[in-house]
């Protein structure tokens, strides 16, 4: 069964250090997105991304992240200057296009920001 | 804000047993909401979707209904097994799979 994949399983990075993380949804999926979980808390919606271009983002996505497709296949996260607060699991969905509802997602980086 | 309400505290029940999760919201009307499961330290699983205008739906020991005057939606797991241990998530889709979660409510089922 397809499956959208993620790595780094887990980073540990210090204050202030850029970190990506990286994700390779399903092939013919055509919308991406990135949820994230801090510890024992709810998941929440990062970025959505279609067609090359962010959809919508929360306001938890601020100026020190961004997404990239760089090569059609791959979806990264960037988050530019980590905070302690940034830890968190990050997970990397998709879904094939329109409105088929089933996001599947990936098994998540853990980001541990020192 | 959309507000998700699901129970807090963990549910205990035993093999065999039926088990009903709830998920109250607020300051939404979601045409679709969804339910996932979650293991530890891993993603999230799909496992039913209903709509606004449906009021059941079923998938194998799975029920979900979908009441849009109460606000509510319940998850039922029939004939319940331990391996049905896990959180159980309740999801207002808010347009294209943009999801807003509940914190989940964590099922024990023992032998």
């Amino acid at each position: 069964e397809p499956e959208v994949t993620q790595t780094p399983s887990h980073q540990v990075t210090q204050m202030g250090q850029e970190v990506i993380l990286r994700c390779v949804p399903i092939s013919n999926h055509l919308y991406f997105y990135w949820y994230r979980q801090i510890l024992g808390q709810k998941v929440e919606f990062l970025v959505s991304f279609y067609n090359n271009e962010i959809s919508e983002k929360s306001e938890i996505f601020d100026d020190q992240f961004s997404v990239e497709r760089p090569d059609g296949s791959n979806f990264t996260l960037k988050i530019r200057s980590t905070k302690l607060e940034d830890s968190a699991m990050y997970f990397c969905a998709s879904v094939t296009g329109g409105y088929t509802g089933e996001l599947f997602f990936g098994e998540g980086s853990r980001l541990t920001v020192l | 804000s959309q507000k998700i309400e699901q129970n807090s505290e963990a549910l205990n029940i035993q093999e065999g047993k039926t088990a009903t999760l709830t998920c109250n919201y607020t300051n939404y009307s979601p045409a679709y909401l969804q339910w996932y499961r979650q293991d530890p330290g891993r993603g999230p699983v799909f496992l039913l979707l209903i709509r606004e205008n449906e009021k059941e739906k079923r998938k194998e020991r799975l029920k979900v209904t979908f009441d849009t005057t109460l606000k509510q939606s319940l998850f039922h797991i029939t004939a319940s097994q331990p391996a049905d241990s896990a959180t159980y998530l309740c999801a207002l889709d808010t347009g294209f799979q943009k999801l807003v979660f509940g914190t989940g409510t964590r099922l024990l089922v023992s032998p």
